[in-house]
């Protein structure tokens, strides 16, 4: 099992274009999440996912969007980007129900916008 | 609204000493707490979890969490740091529905020879 695999590993970016970082995983998690991590900050949850058909949004949405339109795969797009999108991005996924809290981390998406 | 509070950012032990990471939390009810652990350009995998059963945790690689709630604390401990423990430590709590966690601003654990 490849767990959560997050694609690319490394992208950068002018300021203005746009772009999709992919998330896949195999392991029939059905939630899923995308995270950022900006350095002294934590990670601040983006969007979130409880199913195929359903997201919703996190903490910071905006100039974000989801889409979730199998279990496997999540999608996180950005549209016209920003410098103060530069971060590090994470997808994760979690079993739900009563054994949450548990997540399932990728290996992380390093996004840099000049 | 509930929060975790890492008191340390950067902490650092000479190899084969004891670990202390401090972490306080807000909760208006019994929290769910977790700690995460973060090793360099890799992504964030459970080190424990406490969800209000034994208030003394043992998670992976010989760490353990003490919950306090008289104390609104949550610490990580290890009696014996290796260099292998060098990361980033990330005290996190639950919030709400479908597992949304929100994170401490991590602690950064450096061990030295």
């Amino acid at each position: 099992n490849a767990g959560v695999t997050q694609t690319p590993k490394f992208r950068i970016l002018k300021i203005g274009q746009s772009m999709t970082l992919q998330c896949t995983q195999d392991m029939n998690h059905n939630y899923m999440y995308w995270y950022r991590q900006d350095p002294g900050m934590g990670l601040k949850l983006i969007y979130y996912s409880v199913g195929a058909g359903i997201t919703d949004k996190g903490e910071v949405p905006n100039g974000y969007n989801v889409s979730r339109s199998t279990t496997e795969d999540f999608p996180l797009r950005l549209e016209l980007a920003a410098p103060s999108q530069t971060s590090v991005y994470f997808c994760a996924c979690a079993m739900g129900g009563s054994n949450t809290g548990e997540l399932f981390f990728g290996e992380g998406s390093r996004l840099t916008v000049l | 609204a509930q929060s975790v509070t890492q008191l340390d950012s950067h902490v650092s032990v000479s190899e084969g000493t004891p670990v202390l990471l401090r972490c306080n939390y807000s909760s208006s009810y019994s929290p769910s707490l977790f700690w995460y652990v973060q090793h360099p350009n890799k992504g964030l995998q459970l080190l424990l979890k406490y969800t209000s059963a034994a208030t003394l945790v043992k998670g992976i690689n010989g760490f353990e969490a003490e919950f306090k709630k008289s104390e609104t604390s949550f610490h990580l401990t290890k009696p014996s740091a290796h260099m292998s423990d060098a990361a980033e430590y990330f005290c996190v709590v639950r919030t709400g529905t479908a597992s949304k966690l929100t994170f401490g601003t991590g602690t950064r654990l450096q061990v030295t020879l």
